[in-house]
């Protein structure tokens, strides 16, 4: 089955400065990658996705990359603030992503200095 | 909208209890899945439907988890015979369909003494 590894398990930044998070996963059959959010006492929050046809994605500040070679794929936070810090989670999942369970790496605690 | 819902959000069972856990999906949504999430890690895989057919059961640890769709809206994820290994928090997500995201509860936190 598939193995997804998430480095590192935690970060510190200094609001304002960037933040990245890297995943590798095992089966190059997987072709859906998303990055959730999750705060203390809720579940996790979808914040972006990309899928194996595509390379790089942003939404504002939040970027997603993807290298199928390497099998590997990158979360990019620019200008942190106060409520980016949280746990984040990357996953990989064979299907487009609701047909089959979402395969998650152990989660990086992001940590905002002010 | 209205998200996915779960309930009771907090659980405390006494060993050798049965628990059922309920997820109300996003109306409309086909998919739906569980996870269990042990403390301070990602969570895992446990099982899929579609609509009422359960396609996935692989991630149930044991024979003592049973989950069921019987209408193919509203899940309920039941666990006989509680252990102590089984305290978690249980996750629910559901999907609209096969390309889709997938869109989680909040959880039910159950802690077994």
């Amino acid at each position: 089955g598939e193995n997804v590894e998430q480095h590192p398990s935690t970060l510190s930044v200094q609001e304002g400065d960037s933040a990245v998070i890297k995943c590798t996963y095992s089966d190059s059959a997987s072709n859906y990658f998303p990055w959730y959010k999750q705060e203390l006492g809720k579940g996790p929050q979808l914040i972006i996705d990309i899928r194996s046809n595509v390379g790089e994605k942003k939404d504002q500040r939040i970027a997603v990359t993807l290298n199928k070679t390497a099998k590997h794929f990158s979360l990019h936070i620019t200008e942190t603030q106060p409520e980016d810090s949280a746990v984040y989670f990357c996953a990989a999942s064979y299907s487009g992503g609701g047909a089959d369970g979402l395969t998650f790496g152990k989660g990086t605690h992001l940590i905002i200095q002010p | 909208g209205a998200g996915v819902s779960q309930s009771p959000r907090y659980k405390v069972a006494k060993r050798g209890q049965d628990v059922a856990l309920r997820c109300d999906p996003i109306s409309g949504h086909v998919s739906l899945f569980w996870y269990q999430q042990a403390l301070g890690q990602g969570p895992e895989f446990l099982t899929y439907f579609q609509n009422e057919a359960q396609l996935d059961k692989s991630g149930l640890p044991s024979d003592r988890f049973f989950a069921e769709r019987p209408e193919g809206s509203v899940s309920t994820l039941k666990i006989q015979r509680t252990q102590q290994e089984d305290s978690a928090v249980y996750l629910c997500a559901s999907s609209p369909g096969p390309i889709s995201e997938q869109y989680f509860g909040p959880g039910t936190r159950l802690t077994v003494t």
